[in-house]
Parts: C-alpha cells; sequence; structure tokens
C-alpha cells in the first residue's frame, strides 16, 4: 500500500529552486515525512525528515502542510548534481524499514 | 568519511553458488539493514538488525541469511544463489532510537547470476 504520492518527473533550470510535492493524506500522528535521493548508481542519501514543523539544512527545506496531508521539498539553488530520483517515505515509529516508491525523477538542465 | 563501505563492488555468480557481501560502517550505528534493488523499482528490506546480537527478517528474507559479526559488520550470505536474486544490494546502517534516525547507504554491491 502506497503511503506516498510524488509525480513521476519534473525538470528544473540550474540555479533556480525546485520544488517537489509529495501526497500523504493517510499519515497518521506519529509518522514522519523523510525525503532520500538516489543518484545514478550510487546509494540513497538522505535529505531531510519532518514531523510538523518546517525543517531546514544545508541540502533541503521541508514545508509540510498544517493537516501534515502534503509536503514540499525545496532545493534552493539547483544544480546538475542534484539531478537524482527523490523518494519521499513516511515511517512511523515501529517501522524498522523505509519504503521506497517510484519517486521523482529530477532532471536539472543548464 | 568512509561512512558504509560494502565489498564487493561487483559479481558475477553460477546458479547454485554461494556468495557472502560484506558491510561495515564507522558511524558508531546500532542498527544496519540489507536491501536489494531491482531495476526501475524501489528498494526492499531483506534483514535488519537493530543491534549487536540481534537480527530479524524484513520483506523479502527467502534465500538469505545475514550475520551481524560486531557492531560495524553486517554480512549477508547467498547460499544457493538464483538468477531471481540478480539484483543492486544496499546495506545501510543507523543509530536506533525514538524517532528513528535517517539510515546511511553504502554505494551497493551489483550482483548478476547466470
Amino acid at each position: 500500500d502506497a503511503k506516498t504520492t510524488q509525480p513521476p518527473s519534473m525538470d528544473c533550470a540550474e540555479g533556480r529552486a525546485a520544488n517537489l510535492p509529495c501526497n500523504h493524506s493517510t499519515i497518521s500522528g506519529n509518522e514522519y515525512v523523510y525525503w532520500y535521493r538516489q543518484i545514478h548508481s550510487q546509494g540513497p542519501q538522505y535529505i531531510i525528515h519532518g514531523l510538523k514543523n518546517n525543517e531546514t539544512n544545508e541540502m533541503a527545506s521541508l514545508i509540510i502542510t498544517e493537516d501534515r496531508k502534503s509536503s514540499t521539498l525545496i532545493l534552493p539553488h539547483a544544480t546538475l548534481r542534484d539531478t537524482a530520483v527523490y523518494y519521499c517515505i513516511v515511517r512511523g515509529n515501529n517501522d524498522y524499514k523505509l519504503s521506497f516508491g517510484a519517486g521523482t525523477t529530477v532532471t536539472v538542465r543548464a | 568519511n568512509a561512512g558504509v563501505t560494502q565489498t564487493p563492488k561487483f559479481q558475477v555468480l553460477k546458479t547454485g553458488q554461494s556468495m557472502t557481501l560484506q558491510c561495515a560502517q564507522d558511524m558508531n550505528h546500532n542498527s544496519m539493514y540489507w536491501y536489494r534493488q531491482d531495476p526501475g523499482m524501489g528498494l526492499r528490506l531483506i534483514y535488519y538488525s537493530a543491534s549487536e546480537g540481534t537480527t530479524d527478517k524484513g520483506e523479502v528474507p527467502n534465500g538469505y541469511n545475514v550475520s551481524r559479526l560486531n557492531k560495524r559488520e553486517f554480512s549477508l550470505r547467498l547460499e544457493s544463489a538464483a538468477p531471481s536474486q540478480t539484483s543492486v544490494y544496499f546495506c545501510a546502517s543507523s543509530e536506533w532510537g525514538l524517532p528513528y534516525q535517517p539510515q546511511h547507504f553504502g554505494d551497493g554491491t551489483r550482483l548478476s547470476i547466470l
């Protein structure tokens, strides 16, 4: 059962902000939203996670709606090296595994 | 910063052969995981070890065994390889605690079984 819905692909211009949406309408109160990305031929890379407050780190910002049914990952200044598959994952405190769906293939163009 | 190191990076086996994939982490994490990723699909958990001395099955454990050798190392063994086990295998580690801490991944072992 897919817990998240993401667009299959999106393009972004280099230097511009990339806004990646994710719907998680069935999220429950103790579940976190995690974002990972996978650059071709590499292992997944953790980006950021949050519960209900917006979060920011050196890689990205995570905006979670007040009802927590959707979120947006923001890459503030996309570079060519940000081209990757981005995964939005909902994970509860009892979840040992990360459930990777199909993700969004983001292509950053010069 | 080595992080999570997997060996080998590539391997070709014949059906029925056995093999052990090695994983080591230098982040002093308590928990370690083995996933497989098939073409065009997301990762699926094979086995995990919440802490040294414990291992548990994930979503797709059949055909695999694991050993948590010590806090740093977690190996995955294929006793009798089958073509259906052709995949990319990723090891990951994380700290243990609530909320669950992010998992950090190695760069994978690409395994082909003929």
